[in-house]
């Protein structure tokens, strides 16, 4: 079975600029979630959802963020304009159930982001 | 404000040792815990989990305990093995967000 898909793998580009990250979840989970890792503060949930709709999106930092999936296999997470301090690791996950449930998060190999 | 905490950023074990690697929260309504492993340029991984309503679980090598009073669990890996080298998450999911804490990175010395 395909696990989670994201791309790029790798994202260089200058302040300023518009960064998309783009994720496909596995098929059949009806919740997906963006997380952001940096070494300060961890694994930090940006926004997620179900069935294709926003529930939660609290975690996002600014008005720069925002995030959408516009059917059951796809998943964006923009940035726009992008700032130095977003440099970091972006992940991707997706589950059958919700995030307060046992059901583990099934997570992509995530989009490294680097803004100069 | 972390709800969720891994005080030791690294930890060193040799191999065949026993490792442990600690989690404190805050928030009394989780209802169950994670462990999650990480390689580098890869995605976490599931490693296992527990609910808040027991004390210890256990798969393999891997046994997870829950003290619901001091608000602390623990992962336990025995054997370690060099493959077990990795970053460890403890991660809480309940009423309020998935939250992970700050990652522990083991080292497992041949």
């Amino acid at each position: 079975d395909a696990g989670v898909i994201q791309s790029p793998r790798h994202e260089v580009t200058e302040m300023g600029q518009e960064v998309t990250l783009r994720c496909k979840p596995i098929s059949g989970h009806d919740y997906l979630f963006w997380y952001r890792q940096t070494m300060m503060r961890g694994l930090e949930l940006l926004i997620y959802f179900n069935n294709n709709v926003p529930i939660d999106d609290s975690g996002m930092p600014e008005d720069r963020f925002s995030a959408k999936m516009p059917n059951a296999s796809f998943s964006t997470l923009k940035i726009q304009p992008s700032e130095p301090r977003d440099s970091a690791v972006y992940f991707c996950a997706s589950s059958r159930r919700g995030q307060d449930s046992n059901q583990p998060q099934h997570f992509g190999d995530g989009t490294r982001l680097s803004i100069l | 404000d972390q709800q969720v905490k891994q005080n030791s950023p690294s930890l060193s074990v040799q191999e065949g040792r026993i490792s442990i690697l600690n989690c404190d929260y805050t928030n009394s309504m989780f209802d169950y815990f994670l462990w999650y492993k990480k390689y580098p340029a890869e995605g976490p991984t599931f490693l296992i989990s527990i609910s808040s309503i027991k004390d210890k679980n256990e798969d393999g090598r891997f046994t997870v305990f829950l003290n619901k009073s001091a608000k602390h669990l623990s992962l336990h890996i025995v054997p370690s093995q060099p493959g077990d080298s990795a970053v460890y998450f403890c991660a809480a999911a309940g009423t309020y967000k998935y939250i992970f804490g700050t990652g522990t990175r083991l080292k497992v010395l041949a």
